[in-house]
């Protein structure tokens, strides 16, 4: 089953204005964290925003945001003010507990946005 | 911020051949690992994590003869691609996760392009 869903396999946004990328998870476990990462087209990933499952307030890291919806099992990335440079890869992945002490992270599908001058 | 270093950033192997990709976390100490594979247009697949001092543990379908994963140091693992064939042409990223990190994040290195021919 899948653990991590993007809907939105491509996504354009004109510059200068918000986008929205979704992502939603499935895990039984009450500990975990959600991450996102970019991967441009060199290839390298980069980190973005990081929440963890307990965390109340929703992470802010500078133009990004992550709007985390514990209930719906939802953690989207909000992108202020878009610029040419975020036109990438867009990865969301979540770390949960496998066996005693170990971990996993399992990413989605990824999305790609291009954000238009 | 940290960094992870992963050499090289592409090579070009005939088949047959093994292939030896080096990931070294510079200024922090890592006591796990992991291993990832990306296809084209894809998502990352976890092949493998890797403990300092230990084995590695492997993903269900990853073949542990085919790709030797040595985590010797606690600032360098290497994945080797052993009698490498043109369909284990990918993209192949470490990430290293800093020894008092817990569930924060890892830190990627910038990539591997493996080409087989």
């Amino acid at each position: 089953a899948q653990k991590i869903t993007q809907t939105q396999p491509g996504m354009f946004v004109q510059e200068k204005e918000a986008v929205t990328l979704d992502c939603t998870y499935d895990t039984s476990d009450q500990s975990y964290g959600l991450f996102w990462y970019k991967q441009p087209s060199s290839g390298e990933m980069i980190f973005l925003i990081y929440q963890g499952s307990y965390d109340e307030q929703n992470a802010t890291e500078g133009r990004y945001s992550l709007n985390f919806q514990k209930a719906r099992k939802s953690a989207n990335l909000v992108i202020s003010a878009s610029q040419l440079g975020d036109s990438a890869m867009y990865f969301c992945a979540m770390r949960e507990r496998v066996g005693t002490g170990g971990f996993k992270t399992i990413f989605g599908a990824g999305t790609r946005l291009f954000v238009k001058a | 911020g940290a960094v992870v270093s992963q050499h090289p950033s592409w090579v070009i192997c005939k088949s047959g051949t093994s292939v030896k990709i080096e990931c070294r976390s510079l200024d922090f100490q890592a006591t796990t690992m992991f291993w990832y594979r990306q296809f084209p247009k894809q998502s990352l697949m976890l092949m493998a994590t890797s403990n300092e001092g230990s084995k590695a543990t492997y993903e269900q379908g990853v073949e542990k003869d085919k790709f030797l994963i040595n985590h010797a140091s606690l600032t360098l693992s290497t994945l080797t691609v052993t009698s490498a064939h043109p369909e284990d042409s990918s993209f192949y990223i470490c990430s290293a996760r800093d020894i008092d990190g817990g569930t924060t994040e890892a830190f990627f290195g910038q990539g591997t392009r493996l080409t087989v021919v």
